[in-house]
């Protein structure tokens, strides 16, 4: 049961143009999302999170959106640099367990010098 | 402030065996949680520990999984008599605490190969 989907196993963009990657969760009891980035052979390295009490957070060039209705966020990196080419997971938290969270399948950006 | 440390990286064990993953949080830090990353999936949850304490495991296998957190050394992920499809990453994380909002720190992970 794949609470957390990331529908886009793979997306290219050229270099200094906006990524967009998404994530739809299924479970209203999620109050808590992260993005995480993994690169080949490493574990994943927290990049952004966001509340459900929020519909966005910014850092840099990587900005968050949550759209609770749709129960669907997605982020945003602007510009794309080639450093940003990595596999991206979605995490969400269920306000009514620990700290258990569900992990996406993972977007594998590809930004293209 | 070293991060979370997992060993072995590569772990190649023969059908029936055991493997024994090692996972040591980063400083400070007093929850563990281990995941499974079959080949094309994304990280599914498995256990989740504080010290000597099992918190939530609902999302390890029933049989031959178990996992453990000392009061002293490192978490102990332990896989009895493995079969082809145990095959995996295992990657741990570490979190401060549990109040609020925190994000789990994940080490590079055990590369579990069955022949």
């Amino acid at each position: 049961d794949q609470q957390v989907k990331q529908n886009s196993p793979s997306l290219s963009v050229q270099e200094g143009r906006i990524s967009i990657l998404n994530c739809d969760y299924t479970n209203s009891m999620f109050d808590y999302f992260l993005w995480y980035k993994k690169y080949p052979a490493e574990g994943p390295t927290f990049l952004i999170s966001i509340s459900s009490i929020k519909d966005k957070n910014e850092d840099g060039r990587f900005t968050v959106f949550l759209n609770k209705s749709a129960k669907h966020l997605s982020l945003h990196i602007v510009p794309s640099q080639p450093g940003d080419s990595a596999v991206y997971f979605c995490a969400a938290r269920p306000s009514n367990t620990g700290n258990q969270f569900y992990f996406g399948t993972g977007t594998s950006l590809t930004v293209i010098p | 402030n070293a991060g979370v440390m997992q060993n072995p990286r590569h772990l190649v064990r023969r059908r029936g065996q055991e493997a024994r993953l090692r996972c040591s949080p980063m400083k400070g830090h007093s929850h563990v949680y281990w995941y499974r990353q079959l080949p094309e999936e994304g990280l599914k949850f498995m256990v989740y520990l504080q010290k000597e304490n099992i918190i939530d495991e609902s999302g390890m296998p029933k049989e031959r999984f178990s996992a453990e957190f000392p009061k002293e050394g490192p978490s102990i992920l332990r896989i009895q008599q493995v079969v082809r499809g145990d095959s995996a990453a295992y990657f741990c994380a570490s979190s401060p605490s549990l109040g609020g909002y925190n994000e789990q720190f994940f080490g590079p992970g055990t590369r579990l190969t069955v022949l």
